[in-house]
């Protein structure tokens, strides 16, 4: 199929710990994989991307890893503070479109 | 900022009606991508147009439609308008007309409210 899974579709972490969110895709051809940061009633921002020659990416306390064997690719957030808390989604190239998983709603609690 | 400009920013309509949602991409994009978010979902991909062509659609319903324009920007069409048909709808461009390695940008959306 086309789907990109995501999961977990709601993560609430303490301020200062760290987030992990994982997706799958099935297209084993895909060779990019965003991730998107939405804030209420905003629009989806990139934070972080990855291509397909790599295993890891990090940007200060984002960090993105890539299994292409397995097809699936995580979002890490170390150190989380209160505007982290937002929707976050993943994405994946998927037979010519660039499909979304159902997105994060994460929560940093004070 | 993206550069991705939208309008209108919100709209109100009723049930059977028809309206149109324009884009225009970044400077120098030539793909234009549609998305629907309705509250507390995803973002379902619509269609997309590269350089005037479409070139892949996604779940739009035949009541919808698009074109892109030789200046690049794009409409969408609603029409015949639904409930359900409310929702966050998004315009998204980047450079290329393929998703590998080509980030998108989105505009801040157009809010569809049918009463």
């Amino acid at each position: 199929g086309e789907n990109v899974e995501q999961h977990p579709s709601t993560l609430s972490v303490q301020e200062g710990d760290s987030a992990v969110i994982k997706c799958t895709y099935s297209d084993s051809a895909s060779n990019y994989f965003p991730w998107y940061k939405q804030e209420l009633g905003k629009r989806p921002q990139l934070i972080i991307d990855i291509r397909s020659n790599v295993g890891e990416k990090k940007d200060q306390r984002i960090a993105v890893t890539l299994n292409k064997t397995a097809k699936h690719f995580s979002l890490h957030i170390t150190e989380t503070q209160p505007e982290d808390s937002a929707v976050y989604f993943c994405a994946a190239p998927s037979w010519g479109k660039l499909q979304f998983g159902a997105g994060t709603q994460v929560v940093v609690t004070p | 900022d993206s550069g991705v400009t939208q309008t209108p920013k919100h709209l109100i309509t009723a049930t059977g009606q028809r309206v149109t949602l324009r884009c225009s991409p970044r400077s120098g994009d030539l793909s234009v991508y549609w998305y629907q978010q309705s509250l507390d979902q995803g973002l379902q991909f619509l269609i997309q147009y590269y350089n005037g062509e479409e070139r892949a659609k996604g779940n739009i319903l035949e009541r919808f439609s698009a074109q892109q324009f030789p200046d690049l920007h794009s409409e969408l069409n609603l029409s015949s308008l639904e409930l359900g048909d409310s929702a966050l709808y998004f315009c998204a461009s980047s450079a290329e007309g393929h998703h590998s390695g080509n980030t998108i940008y989105f505009g801040e959306g157009s809010w569809l409210t049918v009463v």
